[in-house]
């Protein structure tokens, strides 16, 4: 079964700092990792998208990476505002399914 | 296009009663997707569709659990007796291909 983790389940910086979430998966099987975000009382908005095939994808200040055969993703955030203070997940989809499994998010504070 | 548009957004009931909460995907999606978050189990998948027709629904947590999908436009979550425990928000997602959207969810408070 696919168990997915997210470190630190909460992060609290200043204004303009560069900032990494981590996500690790246990079954490297998987089709695809995304990285959405939640804000309070809202959906979901989905950040980047990494194919089992790609290494990284990048979206503005976001850049997300993928290593599969350890099992791990990393979000990075560059010169991060208060506006991205959020709750941000990680999911991965596994092969031969559409069923995604979430991490359970790290709840991230920027202060401004 | 609107989104994925749930329904209601938020609801109250009393321990027993049934609830229905509604999902219409986004037009042209062919996936759908129950979702449950909470802070103890956070986000867990209770069913999908795909092309109308229930996929896996592992997830779902019991029998009073039930879901439908009658057609490509509209999708059901049943809870028949509700419970306390029910309480959650309840995410409806749709895709084509790779990403899901999800819809802005329903707040459940079972009392």
């Amino acid at each position: 079964k696919q168990e997915v983790t997210q470190i630190p389940a909460a992060l609290s910086v200043p204004e303009g700092e560069n900032l990494v979430l981590n996500c690790s998966f246990t079954d490297s099987a998987i089709y695809n990792l995304q990285w959405f975000r939640q804000d309070p009382g809202k959906g979901l908005t989905s950040l980047l998208l990494i194919q089992s095939s790609q290494r990284e994808q990048t979206s503005g200040r976001l850049n997300a990476s993928l290593d599969k055969s350890s099992g791990r993703s990393t979000l990075y955030i560059a010169a991060s505002q208060p506006g991205d203070s959020a709750t941000y997940l990680c999911a991965v989809r596994h092969k031969g399914g559409s069923r995604l499994t979430f991490g359970e998010g790290t709840q991230l504070t920027v202060n401004p | 296009d609107a989104g994925v548009i749930q329904s209601p957004r938020h609801e109250v009931t009393e321990m027993g009663q049934e609830v229905t909460l509604r999902c219409k995907p986004i037009s042209g999606h062919n996936s759908l997707f129950w979702y449950r978050q909470t802070m103890m189990r956070g986000l867990e998948l209770l069913i999908y569709f795909n092309n109308n027709v229930p996929i896996d629904d592992s997830g779902m947590p019991e029998d009073r659990f039930s879901a439908k999908m009658p057609n490509a436009s509209f999708s059901t979550l049943k809870i028949q007796p509700s419970e306390p425990r029910d309480s959650a928000v309840y995410f409806c997602a749709s895709s084509l291909g790779d990403r899901a959207s999800f819809g802005q969810g329903t707040r459940l408070t079972v009392v």
